[in-house]
């Protein structure tokens, strides 16, 4: 299978502060890609998705990008709150095929 | 409308037992998907159901796991004899269509095998 990675398993931020996610895929035949949020004992959480057809797509406070040249796609969350302290996963999808997430970081924000 | 919604939420077994997670899916949603996460691991793909068919199956790890979805509504993972390393979150997901959307997980099964 395809494999999905994260730069970094584990991210803390001040509250107020921007955060930014990265995520290295693999595939690049990879069309569809969302970001999930997983709260402690809660199932993943849809974010925001984008196509390949987009390099960049805004949510409320949060945008994704994607370089598909060097196969990257990154979260950026707005004016970090303790309520987005979580594990946010990429997931990437071929047309036809299943979706391949990451392991997933972890966000601390700090009060 | 409700979500997908899993049963048990929380499941401790023995080695050996058997153990039956259950997953309904969004109304309408004709795809239905099982996957695992083991700690501090990826999100696992397991098998898609397409209605009560088994669209793709393999990421199942053995024939230990047994995947149903009879009457293309509710769906079961049955796990026996259950393993260690079988221990885990389960989680259901279901889409209104394959590939391209957006899938919806339920909040996950999480099993302990001792």
């Amino acid at each position: 299978g395809e494999s999905v990675g994260l730069h970094l398993p584990t991210l803390s931020v001040q509250e107020g502060d921007n955060s930014i996610i990265n995520c290295a895929y693999s595939n690049s035949a990879s069309d569809y890609f969302i970001w999930y949020k997983q709260e402690s004992g809660k199932g993943p959480q849809f974010i925001i998705d984008i196509r390949s057809n987009m390099d960049k797509r805004q949510g409320q406070r949060v945008t994704v990008l994607l370089n598909k040249t060097v196969k990257h796609l990154s979260l950026q969350i707005a004016a970090t709150q303790p309520g987005d302290s979580a594990v946010y996963f990429c997931a990437e999808n071929e047309a036809g095929n299943q979706f391949y997430f990451g392991t997933g970081t972890s966000l601390t924000v700090i009060p | 409308e409700a979500g997908v919604t899993q049963f048990p939420s929380h499941s401790v077994i023995e080695k050996g037992q058997t153990v039956t997670l259950r997953c309904d899916p969004i109304s309408g949603h004709d795809n239905l998907y099982w996957y695992r996460r083991v700690m501090g691991k990826e999100i696992k793909f397991l098998l898609h159901f397409v209605k009560e068919s088994k669209q793709d199956e393999s990421g199942m790890p053995n024939n230990r796991f047994l995947a149903e979805r009879t009457g293309g509504t509710y769906s079961t993972l049955k796990v026996q004899p259950a393993e260690l390393e079988d221990s885990g979150v389960y989680f259901c997901a279901s889409s209104q269509y394959h590939s391209g959307n957006t899938i919806y997980f339920g909040e996950g099964s999480w099993l302990t095998v001792v």
